[in-house]
């Protein structure tokens, strides 16, 4: 069965530091999500992809924040400058053609910010 | 706009008894509903999916869900709870191409022996 891929499982930076998450999308998706959970706390979404564009972003995806698809696999999240508030598990999401077609979510990457 | 309220945060039950975990859901279109668990340091695992097709949705590991648009209401049971469904979960609204997904605030599912 198809599933969406993250990569790393774990990642720790310094606070000031870019990190670089990314996400291996189902292949014939074309809608992208990108989610966070700060510990113990409830999943929020961060900002929706589709046709290379951002389609809605959410006040939390400020500019230290971009997102990207490099090439037709990947699904990066960037963040430029990492705060300690920054240390959360990130999950991204793919989604289908068609107006209801549900999303998948990966595993998560768990971001550690020192 | 969409929302979901996960009533309890926390659950407690004995091993063998009726879980039920209450979420109400808020949506301007025809909602798409999901339950996912949750264990500790892990992923998101989807339990199940409302999609506007059966009321009474079926999931994993013996759980199921009620959609009543009457009541707004989604929520999840379970006939016996077994020591291995302790974990967190999460009711959430939308999650389809058309829009984010919403998330409610969890509930924790404790099973004593």
């Amino acid at each position: 069965e198809p599933e969406v891929t993250q990569t790393p499982s774990h990642q720790v930076t310094q606070m000031g530091q870019e990190v670089i998450l990314r996400c291996v999308p189902i292949s014939n998706h074309l809608y992208f999500y990108w989610y966070r959970q700060i510990l113990g706390q409830k999943v929020e979404f961060l900002v929706s992809f589709y046709n290379n564009e951002i389609s809605e972003k959410s006040e939390i995806f400020d500019d230290q924040f971009s997102v990207e698809r490099p090439d037709g696999s990947n699904f990066t999240l960037k963040i430029r400058s990492t705060k300690l508030e920054d240390s959360a598990m990130y999950f991204c999401a793919s989604s289908g053609q068609g107006l209801r077609n549900e999303q998948f979510f990966g595993p998560g990457t768990r971001l550690t910010v020192l | 706009a969409q929302s979901v309220t996960q009533l309890g945060s926390h659950v407690s039950v004995s091993e063998g008894a009726l879980v039920l975990l209450r979420c109400n859901y808020s949506s301007s279109v025809p909602p798409y509903l999901f339950w996912y668990v949750q264990y500790p340091n892990q992923g998101l695992q989807l339990l199940l999916k409302y999609t506007s097709a059966a009321t009474l949705v079926k999931g994993i590991n013996g759980f199921e869900a009620e959609f009543k648009k009457s009541e707004t209401s989604f929520h999840l049971t379970k006939p016996s709870a077994h020591m291995s469904d302790a974990a967190e979960y999460f009711c959430a609204v939308g999650g389809t191409n058309a829009g984010k997904s919403t998330f409610g605030d969890g509930t924790t599912l404790t099973v004593k022996p």
